[in-house]
């Protein structure tokens, strides 16, 4: 257990709907990723947010935003769901701010557009 | 061509047979992050390495900054190995990862 939570587990929704998936590092980690896995792109950054604010910016789709709150806990936002959005979700958490810090991952949030 | 190329692809081992997977990329890096996927898909850090090599256990990790090559060794490997080995590069705060190795170890 590498102490990273993410929710849900797995999604179902439709084409065109928004959903929320979160996540919560391990104590005392200050950054959160964010990836996406889909089999035809393998894995890719999205975002990274340190301590609230955007740190660096990655492969991320105008429709899909990120958040980290004051409590450390972060959030993706995926709109206007296209069928090419299924995909695993990952987050990671580290302690440090650059990228390159030991990241420990969530077990991920698996998201089927139909 | 992909920025970061690892070989083989695939890659069935019988168990206790020395393996060695291999990452290769086409930018300067600041690090190198090899990265196990289970079969269940949770994702475990296994090494960082900006320069030399490291050990933890039966796994060896290798890098030549010169030759933009790292590798990734088993030793002695055992089913409990089978996995998906995937390399990532860092450049400041971009990251770039590898397609995977798959890897069975047959018992």
């Amino acid at each position: 257990d590498s102490g990273v939570t993410q929710t849900p587990k797995h999604l179902i929704t439709a084409t065109g709907q928004r959903v929320t998936l979160r996540c919560s590092p391990r104590s005392g980690d200050l950054s959160v990723y964010w990836y996406q896995q889909s089999l035809d792109q393998g894995l890719q950054f999205l975002i990274q947010y340190y301590n609230g604010e955007e740190r660096a910016k990655g492969n991320i789709l105008e429709r899909f935003s990120a958040q980290q709150f004051p409590d450390l806990h972060s959030e993706l936002n995926l709109s206007s769901l296209e069928l090419g959005d299924s995909a695993l979700y990952f987050c990671a958490s580290s302690a440090g701010v650059m990228v390159y810090n030991e990241q420990f991952f969530g077990p991920g949030t698996r998201l089927t557009v139909l | 061509k992909n920025e970061v190329e690892q070989s083989p692809q695939n890659l069935t081992a019988q168990e206790g047979e020395f393996i060695t997977i291999n990452c290769s990329y086409s930018v300067g890096i600041s690090a190198l992050h090899w990265l196990q996927q289970h079969p269940g898909g949770g994702i475990v850090s296994l090494f960082m390495l900006s320069s030399g090599k490291k050990k933890h256990g039966r796994l060896i990790a290798t890098i030549n900054i010169q030759e933009k090559h790292s590798s990734l060794h088993i030793t002695a490997s055992h089913p409990r190995d089978s996995a998906v080995y995937i390399c990532a590069v860092y450049n400041n705060n971009d990251m770039r990862f590898g397609a995977g190795t798959r890897l069975t170890v047959k018992p």
